[in-house]
């Protein structure tokens, strides 16, 4: 079955602080992998995204995100984080190569301490 | 350079009733894909239309409905509404032969008493 697996429900940083959420997913095929944000009150953007090549992807706002392919995994981190990051980040799949639905994994709320 | 549109912004229905929300995708695009997201977790892909056909279908029941305008807009149609329909339902667009990116809209936040 598709899945996309977030391994934390809920991280409290405080500014400064370094930043990893893991995710990882099942999935038969090749895929294009994203990461999208959900600020308060605000709908879905997107932070990066991985369709082919160098598996490290840089995105906005100073995110970046590994693809490990043996692992099934897409980590997203940050060197440093603020309070303007707090949000909910969703890890997504979809089929490579295509505009093809997107499995969204359950979301990290992450709470960034002033 | 206008982005993915939603109405309405809340909803607010009876269990038994029939809602429509609809969609007008970012300027260029041609496909709407629809997704439900309930409180506390990530988007559900519902279904997504492409020259006016239903080409993709997530696990949802009959209940739900849509249709794409030669205009490339998209309304989503839901019927005899129950309380676990309640969610924040998201429209997403993108371009066939594009990029693959789907660009979605804040939504229409539906409740159903």
């Amino acid at each position: 079955a598709q899945s996309v697996s977030q391994h934390n429900h809920h991280v409290i940083l405080s500014e400064a602080a370094s930043l990893e959420l893991g995710c990882n997913y099942s999935y038969g095929g090749t895929v294009n992998l994203f990461w999208y944000v959900q600020y308060p009150g605000q709908h879905l953007q997107l932070l990066l995204k991985y369709f082919s090549g160098d598996p490290l992807v840089k995105g906005i706002k100073g995110f970046e995100a590994e693809f490990i392919k043996s692992k099934f995994s897409f980590n997203l981190r940050k060197p440093s984080v603020q309070w303007s990051d707090t949000a909910e980040y969703f890890c997504a799949v979809s089929r490579y190569s295509s505009a093809s639905k997107i499995i969204f994994g359950s979301g990290t709320r992450l709470s960034i301490r002033p | 350079d206008a982005g993915v549109t939603q109405s309405p912004t809340h909803l607010i229905k009876t269990r038994g009733q029939q809602v429509t929300l609809r969609c007008s995708p970012k300027s260029g695009h041609d496909t709407v894909s629809w997704y439900q997201q309930a409180l506390g977790q990530g988007p559900q892909f519902i279904f997504q239309y492409y020259e006016e056909e239903e080409r993709q279908r997530g696990n949802f029941p009959d209940r739900f409905s849509g249709h794409q305008f030669p205009n490339y807009s998209s309304e989503l149609n839901v019927n005899a509404l129950l309380l676990g329909d309640s969610a924040l339902y998201l429209c997403a667009s993108s371009l066939e032969h594009g990029s693959y990116e789907q660009y979605f809209g804040p939504g229409t936040r539906l409740t159903v008493t």
